[in-house]
C-alpha cells in the first residue's frame, strides 16, 4: 500500500535553531516528492519538488534531501524564525497515476 | 495576481443537508483538485478535473459526493445528505497542467462542520 510517514508528530524549537524533519514513503513507482508548508487556517503552499534524479533541493533557508534508494526525504530548515511556525507535510506522487499520497504533517512550533 | 479562491471559508449544516462548496482557480489553470482534509489525517484526494476530459473521480468516499467544472474554470463540490464525518476542511487547488513538476496552488479551504 502507498504510504508516505512524517516524524516527529510535532516539534518546538527555539528562534535561531536549525530543524529536520523526516519523510518515509513506499510509494512505487516513484514520481517525485513534495514537500509543502501549510500555516493554520491557510491552504498548502509548495517549498520544494524533486524528482528521482535529485537527491537536494534549495528554497531559502529550506533545503530538502531525497535518498530514492532507502525512500526517505529530509526537510531541513535553517535559523528558523518566528513565521517557520507551521505544518510541513511531505507528498509523493507515484508516476503510474500521477496521484499525490499526502503524509499527515510535522506541526512546527518556534518559540522566541 | 489572485490566488485560488473558495467560498464560503466557513460552514455548518445539520446533518441532512445538501451543501455547495465552491472553488474559483487560478486564470488560466486548466488542472483543479479537490481534497479533505480531517482532524490529525493528511490529505485526501476527492476529484480531479482536467480541461475539457473527463474527471477523475476515483477519490469521491460515496455518491453522496459529486462536483462539476463548469466552463473549465470554476468548480462547485457538492455533498448530499451531509453526515457527522463529513466535517473538514475542503481544500481546493488548481495548476497550470498535471505533470513531473507540477505546481498546485491551493485555496484557504471551506471549513464545514456538520452537527
Amino acid at each position: 500500500k502507498n504510504q508516505v510517514e512524517q516524524s516527529p508528530q510535532s516539534l518546538i524549537i527555539l528562534e535561531g535553531k536549525n530543524c529536520t524533519l523526516q519523510c518515509n514513503y513506499t510509494v512505487s513507482p516513484f514520481s517525485n516528492l513534495r514537500w509543502y508548508k501549510q500555516d493554520t487556517g491557510r491552504g498548502p503552499v509548495s517549498l520544494t519538488i524533486m524528482t528521482f534524479s535529485e537527491n537536494t533541493k534549495s528554497n531559502g533557508r529550506y533545503t530538502a534531501t531525497l535518498d530514492a534508494d532507502t525512500k526517505q526525504s529530509s526537510l531541513h530548515i535553517t535559523a528558523s524564525q518566528l513565521s517557520d511556525s507551521a505544518s510541513y507535510i511531505c507528498v509523493v506522487s507515484d508516476s503510474g497515476t500521477y496521484k499525490y499520497i499526502f503524509g499527515t504533517g510535522t506541526r512546527l512550533k518556534v518559540l522566541a | 495576481g489572485a490566488g485560488v479562491s473558495q467560498s464560503p471559508s466557513n460552514k455548518v449544516t445539520e446533518k441532512g443537508k445538501d451543501v455547495e462548496l465552491r472553488c474559483d482557480p487560478i486564470s488560466g489553470h486548466t488542472a483543479l483538485y479537490w481534497y479533505r482534509q480531517s482532524l490529525g489525517q493528511g490529505l485526501e484526494f476527492l476529484i480531479y478535473f482536467q480541461g475539457n476530459s473527463a474527471p477523475d473521480k476515483s477519490g469521491l468516499p460515496s455518491d453522496r459526493f459529486s462536483a462539476e467544472r463548469t466552463g473549465g474554470s470554476v468548480s462547485t463540490l457538492t455533498i448530499q445528505r451531509t453526515q457527522q464525518e463529513d466535517s473538514a476542511v475542503y481544500l481546493c487547488a488548481s495548476s497550470f497542467e498535471r505533470g513531473i513538476r507540477e505546481t498546485q496552488y491551493f485555496g484557504p479551504g471551506t471549513r464545514l462542520l456538520v452537527l
